[in-house]
Order: C-alpha cells, then structure tokens, then sequence
C-alpha cells in the first residue's frame, strides 16, 4: 500500500456525462499527479499540482479539470465524457515538486458507455 | 519533445533464465525510474536511477543507467513465475519547476514453469 488513496476504485458512466475522481496523497506529500493509462495511448502524464497550485501540464484534455485543496486532497473532473475517455486514472504523491519519486495510488477505472 | 522506448515489448521466459529489457529515451535525463505492474492494479516503484552509471538491486532485479548513452537495462536473474508482470521505465524531465514522467510501453513479461 503506498499511502496513496483514490476513490472510486470503478466508474460506469454514460457519454457526456461529467465524473469527479478523487486522491488523497501520502501524509506529508505536498504535490499530486494525475496519469490516464489507457491501451491505445498507455500512460500519460496529465497534470501535477504543489501546495495548492498548477506546475506542470501534459496532455490534458479541455474537457478536463483538475485542482488542489487547501488539504492537499485533489481533485480530477472529466466532463462531456466520450468513450475514447476510458481508462484507468492513477494519482501519484510526492514530497515535493520534482527530481523526487511518487507514489502511485491504486486507480479509478472509468468505463464510458 | 522526449521519448522513451521499451523493447521487448513481450517477453516470455522460462524459469531460471536471465534476461534484460533496455529502455532507451531521447533527450537528457538524470532521473529514470522502473515500476511494475501487475493486470489492473497500481504502479510500485522498483529502482530510482539518479546519475550516470547508478546501478540498483534488489532481489532478481538489478537496474541500471548510462546517462552518455541515454538508455537503462533492467536486468532479470533467474526468472521465477512471481515475476510474471508488466514493467515500465518512465524519465523524469530535466529539472523545471515542476515534473512529469514520461513513460515508455512497459514490457509485459510472463515467466513460464
């Protein structure tokens, strides 16, 4: 167990429909990382947050979202979801922004119907 | 824009034989990383590689980086069937502000009896 809690661990939802997945980092770490792993594009970095603020983006999609709480928990919204958005959704933890390894969470698998 | 390549893609083994998987990536890192992954379950980190030449163990296992020649082997010593998995090697970006993984294919090797 890495420390690294996601909720939900399954979703099936309906195209255009908006989901809300959620990370609770390792006690201490201060920056989350959201990664889609899907077979067709493997695992690709999406976006990465410290102490509340954006540092760094990937390939994230418009249609997505995410944020930091002031209690370090994060947030990942996916709205006007399509079928192609199916994959498994990992958050990662570190202690601090980068040159550092992180922790990743046991996924949220989305299922778009 | 960076990178990185696992081969083989597939690798299946008999027990007690040796084997390496290279990971080759195309624009100056320091920091590689191999996790495994076992079907539908989290990323758990293996070795964390930080300079040229840094060579790790641990059990079956032993990783290593040459950073000149931008590529890391992951060495695997007499096989057995627990380490039936699919492995990643993931390059971390020259330091910035904030960080991002990138990951190559992963290299789903299966250890037959």
């Amino acid at each position: 167990d890495s420390g690294v809690t996601q909720t939900p661990k399954h979703l099936i939802t309906a195209t255009g429909q908006r989901v809300t997945l959620r990370c609770s980092p390792r006690s201490g770490d201060l920056s989350v990382y959201w990664y889609q792993q899907s077979l067709d594009q493997g695992l690709q970095f999406l976006i990465q947050y410290y102490n509340g603020e954006e540092r760094a983006k990937g390939n994230i999609l418009e249609r997505f979202s995410a944020q930091q709480f002031p209690d370090l928990h994060s947030e990942l919204n996916l709205s006007s979801l399509e079928l192609g958005d199916s994959a498994l959704y990992f958050c990662a933890s570190s202690v601090v922004p980068h040159n550092t390894e992180a922790f990743f969470g046991q996924g949220t698998r989305l299922t778009v119907v | 824009e960076l990178k990185v390549e696992q081969n083989p893609l597939f690798l299946s083994m008999q027990e007690g034989k040796n084997y390496t998987i290279y990971c080759n990536y195309s624009t100056t890192s320091d920091r590689l990383y191999w996790y495994r992954q076992d079907p539908g379950k989290s990323l758990e980190s293996l070795f964390v590689l930080l300079s040229n030449g840094a060579v790790k163990q641990e059990g079956r296992l032993m990783a290593s980086l040459d950073t000149k020649a931008r590529l890391s082997t992951l060495h695997i010593t007499a096989a057995v069937h627990d380490l039936s998995a699919t492995y990643f090697c993931a390059v971390d970006r020259p330091p910035t502000s904030g960080s991002r993984l990138t990951f190559g294919e992963g290299t789903q090797l299966t250890v037959n009896p």
